[in-house]
């Protein structure tokens, strides 16, 4: 079946613009991820939609990134009045369950989408 | 909060020589994962590991679960240019749900 998939591959944009990067998970899949990865660094988480939970937006870096996620499927990050701080890889995960599998102790396989290399000139 | 930390950051390595990344979290897991990121793409999951001390093999990569399930690491035998890309280990978050602590990652250059 169809992956995770994110729009654009690759975005430019000038410094102080809003961008705004989209993430198609896999048809089913609770639970949503958006996480941030700089050249060769490792993974930023940025928020976590959990079901029909509140998401988890402990990691978003400051008031200009916000995300969204639409009838519990796509899912917008925006980021306002961009800086070229913001250049990185935006990586979009989905898994099956928002919960941990009962009794078993093991957590649900993340499922990264390509991502989208943004650039702030 | 919870940290995930993975040593070496780099490694350089002869094709044909062996490889192994460590991983170690400042609390208890109750399970960990491995990914595999390669140059331009995006992680892969490789493998969960959930009970102490489990160790599990694919091939050439033996993932082993410490005893405390506090570390984790990853061999590979007798690596080879395909293996090039950056591992990361992730333990589920205390916090809640299925959120993931991914350690910095292990940077794999084998050299033909």
């Amino acid at each position: 079946g169809a992956g995770v998939s994110q729009s654009p591959s690759n975005k430019v944009t000038e410094k102080g613009k809003d961008v705004e990067l989209r993430c198609d998970p896999i048809s089913g899949h609770t639970a949503l991820y958006w996480y941030r990865q700089s050249l060769g660094q490792g993974l930023e988480f940025l928020i976590y939609f959990q079901g029909n939970s509140a998401p988890d937006k402990s990691g978003l870096p400051s008031d200009r990134f916000s995300a969204e996620r639409t009838g519990g499927s796509v899912s917008t990050l925006t980021i306002q009045r961009t800086q070229q701080e913001d250049s990185a890889v935006y990586l979009c995960a989905s898994s099956l369950r928002a919960r941990g599998l009962a009794g078993g102790g093991g957590t649900d396989t993340q499922y990264f989408g390509p991502g989208t290399r943004l650039t702030v000139l | 909060g919870q940290q995930v930390m993975q040593i070496p950051q780099y490694q350089h390595v002869q094709e044909g020589e062996d490889f192994t990344t460590y991983c170690n979290s400042s609390t208890t897991l109750s399970n960990i994962q491995w990914y595999k990121q390669r140059p331009g793409g995006h992680p892969v999951f490789l493998i969960q590991l959930v009970k102490s001390g489990e160790v599990k093999k694919q091939k050439r990569l033996t993932f082993q679960f410490g005893e405390a399930k506090k570390n984790s690491s990853l061999h590979i035998t007798a690596t080879q240019t395909t293996d090039v890309g950056t591992y990361f280990c992730a333990g589920p978050n205390n916090n809640a749900g299925n959120m993931l602590t991914f350690g910095g990652g292990t940077r794999l250059m084998v050299k033909p």
